[in-house]
């Protein structure tokens, strides 16, 4: 099984600035990583699938990068909308295995 | 539009049985593998189990936390999708969530599963 580490489980950061969120996985699985935002009381949203794939319509403030094990996921100029959760979830094997989340606030 | 509904939450007593249901539409169901994803409250995404196409005869794989306790099938003359669940136990209290393909890219809006007594 894959472990996936992610960091950092919290963020408060200030309107404007950039939001950098990392997971590491405790095997290689290429670029098979993709990113997800969750707002209370909704399912998570799909925002970068594998190989660094923007998801369409998805705002290009919101990107990632990464290959094998080490993964970084960045939102350029955090909007007040960009208050959220966030999940990495690693798609090279089963059983799929989510990081523990990323709880974003506004500073 | 893909559209993913899920049914049949509940709340049911420890070694219960429930059966949760996804009904999809907007894309061609009987090509895409299909997943539940699980959320207990205030943590973090659980894979739960997934089923692929009849392409790849029906192949079913399940979390170690819930094999032989349930079992996801699915009909794709309805397109629908299914997670018989028995044996319940108070850990498996959560939002179930009916998901597409291998990546996870469509949700539906989930089905709460309470287990207590």
């Amino acid at each position: 099984e894959t472990t996936v580490t992610q960091s950092p489980a919290s963020l408060s950061m200030a309107i404007g600035e950039k939001v950098t969120i990392r997971c590491i996985t405790s095997t290689d699985i290429d670029d098979d990583m993709n990113w997800y935002q969750q707002k209370p009381g909704e399912p998570p949203k799909l925002l970068i699938s594998e190989g660094n794939t923007l998801r369409p319509g998805v705002p290009s403030r919101f990107s990632s990068s990464g290959y094998g094990t080490d993964f970084v996921f960045t939102i350029e100029n955090m909007l007040s909308e960009d208050v959220a959760d966030y999940y990495c979830l690693q798609s090279d094997n089963l059983p799929l295995t989510f990081g523990s989340g990323t709880k974003l606030e506004i500073k | 539009e893909v559209q993913l509904v899920e049914s049949g939450g509940g709340l049911v007593q420890p070694k219960g049985s429930l059966k949760l249901s996804c009904a999809a539409s907007g894309f061609t169901f009987n090509t895409y593998a299909m997943n539940w994803v699980r959320q207990a409250p205030g943590k973090g995404l659980e894979w739960v189990a997934r089923i692929r196409s009849k392409s790849n005869n029906y192949a079913t794989y399940y979390a170690d936390s819930v094999k032989d306790r349930f079992t996801i099938s699915r009909d794709d003359s309805q397109s629908m999708l299914y997670l018989q669940m028995n044996n319940l136990k108070t850990e498996d209290t959560a939002m179930y969530y009916c998901v597409r393909r291998l990546g996870l890219d469509y949700w539906g809006q989930g089905t709460t599963l309470t287990v207590s007594s």
